[in-house]
């Protein structure tokens, strides 16, 4: 099955410091998402982009298809940006997702 | 709109109960999902529906049932409780979209602690 894997696994800034996560597949995939999960555990959808670029607000995310990887930028952090940002992805029309093991991230006052 | 609801938040079985973990969503999202999250790790799929009266397996589907009677309610059925099924469970929904792909909207999640 496709494998999924971000990096960093744990990250800690100052507030206003800016930031870049990486998620790598190792196969093809047409189904691409990135989530927050808050300090609380609740799941939120930020993006879904299985090729290209898209933004939001202070967030932005970049797909690179061909190359088996996806990016996630977030620009002048809060501390609200602190929780735990996974990467998601799926092939063919199969609903399953497959999820990586997430990158931990803290922001500091 | 709710969103996505789950029941109960928290719940402690012993060895060998059962019970059904509730999920709801009132945004008439045809597909539905259950996942189970384990410490420090990723979701992984336990169950799925494309509409009513169809559910298909996830990745870890053993020693769980599911129903989808109507597009609104999803339930998670455990029978037989071990300490392995202790974890965090979440349900989502989403709407269908040309291609097949669609953004899964989740509920606040039920901790699940198997003694």
């Amino acid at each position: 099955g496709i494998q999924v894997e971000q990096s960093p696994p744990d990250l800690i800034l100052q507030e206003g410091a800016n930031s870049t996560l990486r998620c790598n597949f190792s196969d093809s995939v047409n189904n691409l998402q990135w989530f927050h999960q808050n300090p609380w555990g609740q799941l939120i959808n930020l993006f879904y982009i299985p090729s290209g670029t898209k933004q939001n607000g202070r967030l932005s995310a970049t797909t690179v298809a061909t190359e088996r990887y996806s990016l996630l930028y977030i620009s002048s952090s809060q501390t609200t940006d602190s929780g735990v940002y996974f990467c998601a992805v799926g092939r063919g029309n199969n609903r399953k997702l497959i999820w990586g093991l997430g990158t931990s991230l803290a922001v500091n006052p | 709109n709710a969103g996505v609801t789950q029941t109960p938040k928290f719940r402690i079985l012993k060895i060998g109960q059962s019970m059904t973990l509730q999920c709801a969503q009132d945004m008439n999202h045809n597909y539905m999902y259950w996942y189970r999250q384990d410490p420090g790790m990723g979701l992984k799929l336990i169950y799925y529906s494309v509409g009513a009266g169809i559910t298909d397996k996830g990745e870890v589907p053993n020693g769980y049932n599911v129903s989808r009677s109507t597009t609104e309610d999803f339930p998670l059925r455990l029978e037989l409780a071990a300490p392995s099924q202790t974890s965090v469970y979440f349900c989502a929904s989403s709407y269908p979209r040309r291609g097949g792909h669609e953004t899964q909207y989740f509920g606040p999640g039920t901790r699940l602690l198997v003694l």
